[in-house]
């Protein structure tokens, strides 16, 4: 059974409009992430939230706000969609902050048309 | 500033050869270092890490790596390679203190059968 649950898994949207990825991990973690794959770039990381507060933010836009109702969701909303916002975004989880494996989503593929 | 280089976009060899994938790293004090692997269509999973001590590593699947100060790299080895390690294979380099975690921006190896 998935431990992280992303949803949805596959997403389309236009121009202009406003997405909620969802994210859930079962592992009993203190600390989540996001991280975005796209083809022009590697893997990059976006947020991290440790005990429920941002600790990390290496997103430049405030299109991109992470939220977590709880401990152990880590939702990503992204408002005025671009197209070059297209990616693959992943889910992660660790138990503490450092030197702790990350544990990853199956990821959500957004494509902004 | 930290960063991984991985240098080898592509990496193509026949099965029962000897795999290494080359990691290098900047960093001004010392690292914590990862592997992850990614299938085809599947998200990231955790092969092995170096924190201290032991500078050779083993991890999952038969895979390890040598962790070396001198050059640093941080290199990912397995023998016999199998048809089944095809996969992209992502180096991460997690400052000491300051929770970042970089990707590098991996390597696509294809086991030939």
């Amino acid at each position: 059974d998935p431990k992280i649950i992303q949803k949805p898994k596959y997403l389309v949207a236009v121009t202009g409009s406003e997405k909620i990825l969802i994210c859930e991990q079962y592992l009993g973690h203190n600390a989540m992430y996001w991280y975005r794959q796209s083809a022009k770039k590697p893997l990059e990381f976006m947020f991290s939230y440790s005990y429920q507060k941002l600790m990390d933010n290496q997103t430049a836009s405030s299109r991109f706000q992470p939220q977590s109702s709880k401990k152990n969701h880590l939702d990503l909303q992204i408002t005025a969609l671009k197209p070059d916002d297209s990616a693959t975004y992943f889910c992660a989880s660790s138990h503490n902050r450092e030197s702790d494996t990350l544990y990853f989503g199956a990821g959500t593929r957004l494509s902004v048309l | 500033a930290q960063s991984v280089d991985q240098p080898d976009a592509h990496v193509t060899l026949s099965e029962g050869a000897s795999l290494e994938l080359r990691c290098s790293y900047s960093y001004s004090a010392a690292p914590y270092l990862f592997w992850y692997v990614q299938y085809p269509g599947q998200s990231l999973q955790f092969l092995l890490k170096y924190i201290t001590g032991d500078t050779v590593v083993k991890g999952t699947k038969g895979f390890e790596a040598e962790f070396r100060k001198s050059n640093s790299s941080f290199n990912l080895k397995k023998s016999p390679a199998h048809w089944s390690d095809s996969a992209k294979y992502f180096c991460a380099l997690e400052g000491r203190g300051n929770y970042k975690y970089v990707f590098g921006a991996g390597t696509r190896l294809k086991v030939i059968a």
